[in-house]
């Protein structure tokens, strides 16, 4: 297992186009979150998985925003309409459920690039 | 040097110098703290973390300290080197809870 892997690394589309990122998390960790990350700004949370339940979103993630994570393993994150406020990094992480073990691991993908022109 | 968050993102300073970098948090019941480096294009990458029963955490040439009464959490990196150029977060997570990263500060090391 190579850690958190993402696809695609960029991605351009037009506005008003849907578009969809896949996350494939570590293999051991049940939990697996996303972020979006502007320039210049930390990660900010938009939802996150304990196994296929998808158990908080973020007010952030408005109804153009879907995640899935169907059989608990990857998860897939999809735009509908997007708009150029959208344009932005899009980072997935995984990890241990909180408090189990002496680090649960929180490990970052490289991100998914969104730009929306 | 010192930088403090918010107020200070940016912080530069001479390599094989000792680098301190602050982070403020906010909310009392987190009880998990997470330091991240995070290159330009990379996502953010796991440097130290700190559970809330403990002050402070020492890793290779990295120390983390915890002050829960003034909420207050910093990274202290030691003989810096170039490669340690990059922004810094800190990640607080309450129980249970995902986490809140605040906005990072931005390292440069001067040759």
């Amino acid at each position: 297992d190579t850690g958190v892997s993402q696809n695609p690394r960029h991605k351009i589309t037009k506005r008003g186009q849907n578009v969809t990122f896949r996350c494939d998390p570590i293999s051991e960790h049940n939990r697996l979150y996303w972020y979006r990350q502007t320039l210049g700004q930390g990660p900010e949370f938009l939802t996150y998985f304990q196994n296929e339940a998808q158990l908080e979103k973020s007010r952030l993630l408005s109804d153009r925003f879907s995640a899935e994570r169907p059989k608990g393993s990857f998860s897939t994150l999809e735009i509908q309409r997007t708009e150029q406020g959208d344009s932005a990094m899009y980072l997935c992480a995984s990890s241990f459920p909180t408090g189990q073990g002496t680090t649960n691991g929180y490990t970052f993908g490289s991100g998914t690039r969104l730009t929306v022109v | 040097g010192e930088s403090v968050g918010l107020h200070l993102p940016t912080l530069s300073v001479q390599e094989g110098d000792n680098s301190i970098i602050n982070c403020a948090y906010s909310n009392s019941a987190s009880d998990y703290f997470i330091w991240y480096k995070q290159e330009s294009g990379k996502g953010p990458q796991f440097i130290i973390d700190i559970r809330s029963n403990m002050d402070k955490r020492q890793g290779q040439r990295v120390t983390v300290l915890l002050n829960k009464t003034v909420k207050h959490l910093s990274l202290q990196i030691a003989a810096t080197q170039p490669g340690d150029s990059a922004v810094y977060f800190c990640a607080e997570i309450p129980p249970g809870n995902q986490f809140y990263f605040g906005t990072g500060t931005s390292l440069t090391v001067i040759p």
